[in-house]
């Protein structure tokens, strides 16, 4: 397996821009996480997945984020309008739980994200 | 908050030593993992402990985990310049799966 699958790697946008971030999980995981990280914050849950259905998207931080999973190999997290403050580093991950068996999580290799 | 926090925040050791860092959290849990960043790459998962375990190795690693203290640590042996990495611990309330991180450890192994 190639891994967890994250595009574009590097994204740079102007303010009020839409930005789509995508990611392809591990076949076979049922549970898929985008997370943020930043130098101020840290590593942030802001919503996951389990079997392509949201579980908990009070990370999100306002309406400007959604997050969709329209199958079990696909996920995008869209912003829109962008803003400075959402300049960071954005991660997918994904686990295989199939009812409580605890796996570490796979992650990508994040998308650097810049909005100027 | 779930939050784990590790202790210290940043580590600097020369190459051979024994790095060690803490993890503390705060509700019951299932299990506690352990994870390694290098600098500008994705996080990857070093070794899981579940609560029923008191002490796990893999390889270089050891983890252990007090639940009565509510707190795991991390020693890496014979550290390598390699391992110049941010170390980070991720707990999540007990049946649950969304599993939170805390700051890191920033490790510098100086050859």
């Amino acid at each position: 397996d190639a891994g967890v699958i994250q595009s574009p790697r590097h994204e740079v946008t102007e303010m009020g821009q839409e930005v789509t971030l995508r990611c392809k999980p591990i076949s076979g995981h049922d549970y898929l996480f985008w997370y943020r990280q930043t130098m101020m914050r840290g590593l942030e849950l802001l919503i996951y997945f389990n079997n392509n259905v949201p579980i908990d998207d009070s990370g999100m931080p306002e309406d400007r984020f959604s997050a969709k999973m329209p199958n079990a190999s696909f996920s995008t997290l869209k912003i829109q309008p962008s803003e400075p403050r959402d300049s960071a580093v954005y991660f997918c991950a994904s686990t295989f739980d199939r009812v409580r068996r605890y796996y570490g999580y796979t992650f990508g290799s994040g998308t650097r994200l810049t909005v100027v | 908050s779930q939050q784990g926090e590790e202790d210290p925040q940043a580590l600097s050791i020369q190459e051979g030593e024994n790095a060690t860092m803490n993890c503390s959290y705060k509700t019951s849990i299932n299990n506690l993992q352990w994870y390694r960043q290098n600098s500008g790459r994705g996080l990857v998962h070093l070794i899981l402990i579940r609560s029923n375990e008191r002490e796990k190795h893999s390889g270089r690693l050891r983890v252990t985990l007090d639940t009565s203290k509510k707190s795991s640590s991390l020693l890496i042996t014979a550290s390598r310049a390699a391992d110049t990495a941010s170390y980070f611990c991720a707990t999540a309330p007990s049946g649950d799966q969304n599993f939170v991180f805390g700051p890191g450890t920033r490790l510098s192994v100086l050859p």
